[in-house]
């Protein structure tokens, strides 16, 4: 299995803020990569596929990075919105794999 | 607008065998290129990927689950179904059905929103 590694676990931010989230896979995944945002008791929605495309209606504040084993998801300014669990997923190989999730919080 | 809802028992006894539905509305599961799957959540944890069924009827598991798990769809009824036998509290989770879209690197664009299982005597 190709294990995801994120990090950080978990952030504290303010509103206005840059925030910088890395996914590490262990072996190659070109850019099968996505990312998701979760609230709480919700479903996870995806924000970017292939490491960086924007998936439809997804504010542009949200952008992916990254290729083979290394990525970034950047939210360019916080907003109160995005104040949620954010986990990347790899879609390179089965058994698709995720990475154990960043939590942002308030600061 | 394509829609997935889960359905089943909130509740399983160990050792019994959970069956879950996702009824899907604003698609057909039969359309050609597209798979769809099923994901868990257990409370305050991440994701795991179950497993994926192909339009053709193709289905892939996670090893992990590989030998309790059975994934079908029932064209008819525009119906996923998945069936996991010899529960354990271990697999107290949400249950998520998801479409994988081939056209965008088989990201999940498309989740129900979850049923709550619960495995206890």
């Amino acid at each position: 299995d190709i294990q995801m590694t994120q990090s950080p676990s978990s952030l504290s931010a303010s509103v206005g803020d840059r925030v910088t989230i890395t996914c590490r896979a262990s072996q190659s995944i070109a850019n099968y990569l996505n990312w998701y945002q979760q609230k709480p008791g919700k479903a996870p929605k995806l924000l970017i596929y292939g490491a960086s495309n924007l998936e439809s209606g997804v504010p542009s504040r949200f952008s992916g990075s990254g290729s083979g084993t290394d990525f970034t998801l950047t939210i360019s300014s916080l907003h109160p919105e995005d104040f949620a669990s954010y986990f990347c997923q790899q879609s390179y190989s089965p058994p698709w794999t995720f990475g154990q999730g960043t939590k942002v919080d308030i600061k | 607008q394509l829609q997935l809802q889960e359905s089943g028992p909130g509740l399983v006894k160990p050792s019994e065998t959970l069956s879950l539905m996702c009824s899907v509305s604003g698609g057909s599961i039969s359309s050609s290129s597209y798979y769809w799957g099923w994901i868990r959540q257990p409370p305050g944890k991440g994701l795991e990927w179950i497993g994926r069924i192909y339009y053709t009827g193709t289905t892939d598991y996670n090893p992990s689950l590989k030998s309790r798990v059975t994934i079908s769809a029932d064209k008819s009824k525009n119906q996923l179904s998945l069936k996991l036998t010899s529960v354990t509290a271990a697999d107290t989770a949400i249950y998520y059905c998801a479409r994988p879209n081939s056209y965008s690197n088989y990201a999940m664009d498309v989740w129900g929103q979850g049923t709550t299982v619960t495995v206890s005597s």
